[in-house]
């Protein structure tokens, strides 16, 4: 089974700050990993994925994720946020070993940034 | 959003009624996948496609259906049997086979039962 924790439903942060977002995953086996974005009554907007190679990756709007195996986390930054990132930002997770391309996500995270 | 439309926006049923969300993607996708959003919860798989004629039942397929007749559509109908219809309802499509797909969203519908 695979599952994803983000354990902050809401981050407020100041225009101009430092911006990160939580994200634990479980899997069996090794894990692929996705950040997406979505603006209210919108879509979801695909960020950046995780699948091997580098722990940082780099994505779409300045943002970028680092993939740390031993905490099993993927958590979303962003170096000087905009009142713009202000969204609703999910991970999510599939497992290596799994068939597909079925994914789990979890529960969002409602990013606030102010001007 | 682009490459995948839903259709309508809004849907407004009366309590029960079968009700039919459509999507179409024209991003030659093999994979087409149903989402439910409830707020707090995040994303539920509801049915997935990989290939045309065939789907399987995700997480929460009770009180729907699905067909796939065509690559480019894959229809959801909310029974009334569902007994929590309302809902924000996703649509999404990726690639398939042994590489490692993102999945493409469409704009979503908002399903009313009352």
């Amino acid at each position: 089974a695979q599952s994803v924790a983000q354990p902050e439903d809401q981050v407020n942060v100041a225009e101009g700050n430092p911006l990160t977002v939580k994200c634990t995953y479980s899997v069996s086996g090794n894990p692929y990993l996705f950040w997406y974005v979505q603006y209210p009554n919108r879509g979801l907007q695909f960020l950046l994925k995780y699948i091997t190679g580098d722990n940082l990756v780099k994505g779409s709007y300045g943002f970028e994720a680092e993939f740390n195996k031993s905490q099993t986390s993927f958590h979303l930054k962003k170096p000087s946020a905009l009142v713009s990132d202000s969204a609703l930002y999910f991970c999510a997770v599939r497992d290596i070993k799994a068939a597909g391309n079925k994914l789990t996500f979890g529960g969002g995270t409602r990013v606030l940034v102010k001007p | 959003d682009g490459g995948i439309t839903q259709s309508p926006k809004y849907l407004f049923r009366k309590e029960g009624q079968n009700v039919t969300l459509s999507c179409e993607q024209n991003l030659n996708h093999d994979a087409m996948y149903w989402y439910r959003q409830d707020p707090g919860q995040g994303l539920r798989l509801i049915y997935y496609s990989q290939i045309v004629n065939d789907f399987q039942k995700g997480d929460i397929a009770e009180g729907y259906s699905v067909s796939r007749e065509k690559k480019e559509s894959f229809p959801l109908t909310v029974t009334s049997a569902q007994k929590n219809p309302t809902a924000f309802y996703l649509c999404a499509s990726s690639g398939s086979g042994t590489g490692v797909y993102e999945q493409y969203f469409g704009p979503g519908t908002r399903l009313t039962v009352t």
